[in-house]
């Protein structure tokens, strides 16, 4: 499966506890974007990144939430302290090194539950 | 702040009949726009991507484009029962010059075709 991948697929979680998500890119793509659907909601930006380097984190809330891309492995959103506005499905974008036309491909997103 | 708009819909049409969507942006600088479609529960999944003025087709799909005006469009002729999703407009809103592409997303257009 050449496709973004994302894992897991449905995390719930308790109020406090933290949540990890995994984003893979497709094949050939080195640039990765996250993104926030609340329920009714549009998608919303969070945070751009290449491997080793955060590019623009304009969309990241101030505190609990951080994103890396390490050298090696996944790209990781990382969720501390969860409260239930944190309820939502995180969609995983990966593009080629991106001039201003190029797409984004979405990955099948995690739904995160916070009870 | 960068705004995009969608009538939320829903939007009806008769199976075979031509399916109208719409979509206004704030940002003037933006310089290619997409459509995403997105069915209950899953990803967005890229439709049609447009960056010159005028018309773009690919097979059912039209994507129309003004700049002057700030509006973008997707038709789909023949519409199928299938195509019954929500129709994300998407706009490159990032600042290419900070090397970010970041997407700002409409709320959708939710789109049911009646057999």
């Amino acid at each position: 499966n050449a496709g973004v991948m994302q894992n897991p697929r449905h995390l719930v979680r308790r109020r406090g506890q933290e949540a990890r998500l995994r984003c893979s890119p497709m094949k050939g793509h080195s640039h990765v974007y996250w993104y926030r659907q609340l329920p009714e909601e549009g998608l919303k930006f969070m945070v751009y990144l290449q491997k080793e380097n955060i590019i623009d984190e304009s969309g990241m809330p101030k505190e609990r939430f951080s994103a890396e891309f390490p050298k090696e492995g996944p790209s990781i959103l990382r969720i501390q302290q969860v409260v239930r506005g944190d309820s939502a499905a995180y969609f995983c974008a990966s593009s080629r090194p991106p001039t201003s036309t190029d797409t984004q491909y979405f990955g099948p997103g995690t739904r995160l539950t916070v009870l | 702040q960068k705004e995009v708009e969608q009538n939320s819909g829903p939007l009806s049409v008769p199976e075979g009949a031509i399916a109208s969507l719409n979509c206004t942006y704030s940002d003037r600088g933006s310089q290619s726009f997409f459509w995403y479609r997105q069915y209950s529960g899953k990803s967005p999944e890229l439709i049609m991507f447009i960056y010159s003025n005028g018309d773009k087709e690919d097979g059912r799909f039209t994507a129309q484009l003004n700049k002057a005006s700030q509006y973008v469009s997707l038709l789909i002729r023949d519409s199928q029962p299938s195509d019954s999703a929500t129709y994300l407009c998407a706009v490159n809103t990032g600042s290419s010059g900070a090397g970010s592409y970041q997407l700002t997303f409409g709320k959708g257009t939710k789109l049911s075709v009646i057999p």
